[in-house]
């Protein structure tokens, strides 16, 4: 079993739809980044976070860290939201364990 | 643009040859992470450097190195490459020593190895 596990795996969704993609890992952790790789492969940080919930125009993560589980959601979506979401956790040791990732299609 | 570069962007080369792949950090940050990014194993740590020392190692294979210089550039060495060291390359670069802070990636380089 992974440390961290995303679900889904693939999601496609209309134009508007409100998304939500799931991250549940199974060590203690100090930390749990959201990342955004576009289609061309860059990466870019979205969300790092160790409790509550953050904001960021229509993107929302939100973490739990009792039940060791984190959500991300996408308000209003849109085709340019189509990427994969990578889910990262920081635990004892200075590095990332990363999930699988969810590729997220948005069609218009 | 994340302020992190990355050279070459692509790279394209034999079986058993070595390469190096370079990284500049944002200005001011004094950490750099090396991840591999393959099709069958997604994203996977490689090496952390902070002020020019090794701070974290991952599952870095003995036939790969990296250093951190005085001006904060990092290089990451590849030897004796195989086909299956074919993958994407990124660096990331943060302000500290710890993971805990957000990281800013590099656009990455596509090592090629045929």
């Amino acid at each position: 079993k992974n440390e961290v596990e995303q679900s889904p795996q693939n999601l496609t969704a209309q134009e508007g739809e409100f998304i939500t993609i799931n991250c549940s890992y199974s060590v203690g952790i100090s930390a749990l980044h959201w990342l955004q790789q576009h289609p061309g492969g860059g990466i870019v940080s979205l969300f790092m976070l160790s409790s509550g919930k953050k904001k960021h125009g229509r993107l929302i993560a939100t973490i739990n860290i009792q039940e060791k589980h984190s959500s991300l959601h996408i308000t209003a979506s849109h085709p340019r939201d189509s990427a994969v979401y990578i889910c990262a956790v920081k635990g004892g040791a200075q590095k990332l364990v990363f999930g699988q990732g969810t590729r997220l299609t948005i069609n218009p | 643009d994340s302020g992190v570069t990355q050279t070459p962007k692509h790279l394209i080369t034999a079986t058993g040859q070595r390469v190096t792949l370079r990284c500049s950090p944002r200005s001011g940050d004094l950490s750099v992470y090396w991840y591999q990014q393959s099709l069958d194993q997604g994203l996977q740590f490689l090496i952390q450097y902070y002020n020019g020392e090794e701070r974290a190692k991952g599952n870095i294979l003995e036939r790969f190195s990296a250093q951190q210089f005085p001006d904060l550039h990092s290089e990451l060495n590849l030897s004796s490459l195989e086909l299956g060291d074919s993958a994407l390359y990124f660096c990331a670069s943060s302000p500290l020593g710890t993971a805990a802070y957000e990281q800013y990636f590099g656009p990455g380089t596509r090592l090629t190895v045929t």
